[in-house]
């Protein structure tokens, strides 16, 4: 069975700071790996997919990288700015199975 | 941008009623699925459903439950006799031609059961 987790729970950083974000899972059949962004109260963006074929995927000043041989994912966030203040989540598809299995995610607050 | 909707935003229901949840999917994807959210938890997965049946479905996912596509837009969630641990926020995804291919989601349904 699948298991995500996402260290650490919660983050502060000033603005303009680059910060990683992990993601770990215990399945290394993944087939790929999405990471979200939630704002209180609000529904899940999604930011980035990254195949089980890939080692990086950008968007922006997001880079997402996938190692599967040790379990694990990291989100960079280039230059963070306030408005990048939110929850962030990944979520790993394992195998032929077409459900996400969802981290508890980081909670992430930039500050001016 | 297409994107995914859900209605209502909101829903209050007292224990042992009957809701659905409505969903109208991204218009040319052919996956669907629903997860929920209880308060300060995990988003777990619920149901996937592809070609009118259910591809999928978690333990969660019991004989209260079930899902239709009434017609070629809107996809829906009944829970048949609410219980106060349904209380969660309830997520409609859908994802395009490929059953492994990227989910988006909708803003959700807050339902609160009492």
């Amino acid at each position: 069975k699948q298991e995500v987790t996402q260290i650490p729970a919660a983050l502060s950083v000033p603005e303009g700071e680059n910060l990683v974000l992990n993601c770990s899972f215990t399945d290394s059949a993944i087939y790929n790996l999405q990471w979200f962004r939630q704002d209180p109260g609000k529904g899940l963006t999604s930011l980035l997919l990254i195949q089980s074929s890939q080692r990086e995927q950008t968007s922006g000043r997001l880079n997402a990288s996938l190692d599967k041989s040790s379990g694990r994912s990291t989100l960079y966030i280039a230059a963070s700015q306030p408005g990048d203040s939110a929850t962030y989540l990944c979520a790993a598809r394992t195998g032929t199975a077409s459900k996400l299995t969802f981290g508890t995610g980081t909670r992430l607050q930039v500050t001016l | 941008e297409p994107e995914v909707t859900q209605t209502p935003s909101h829903q209050v229901t007292q224990m042992g009623q009957e809701v659905i949840l409505r969903c109208v999917p991204i218009s040319n994807h052919l996956y669907f699925y629903w997860y929920r959210q209880i308060l300060g938890q995990k988003v777990e997965f619920l149901v996937s459903f592809y070609n009118n049946e259910i591809s999928e479905k978690s333990e969660i996912f019991d004989d209260q439950f079930s899902v239709e596509r009434p017609d070629g837009s809107n996809f829906t969630l009944k829970i048949r006799s609410t219980k106060l641990e349904d209380s969660a926020m309830y997520f409609c995804a859908s994802s395009g031609g490929r059953t492994l291919g990227e989910q988006y989601f909708g803003p959700g349904t807050r339902l609160t059961v009492t």
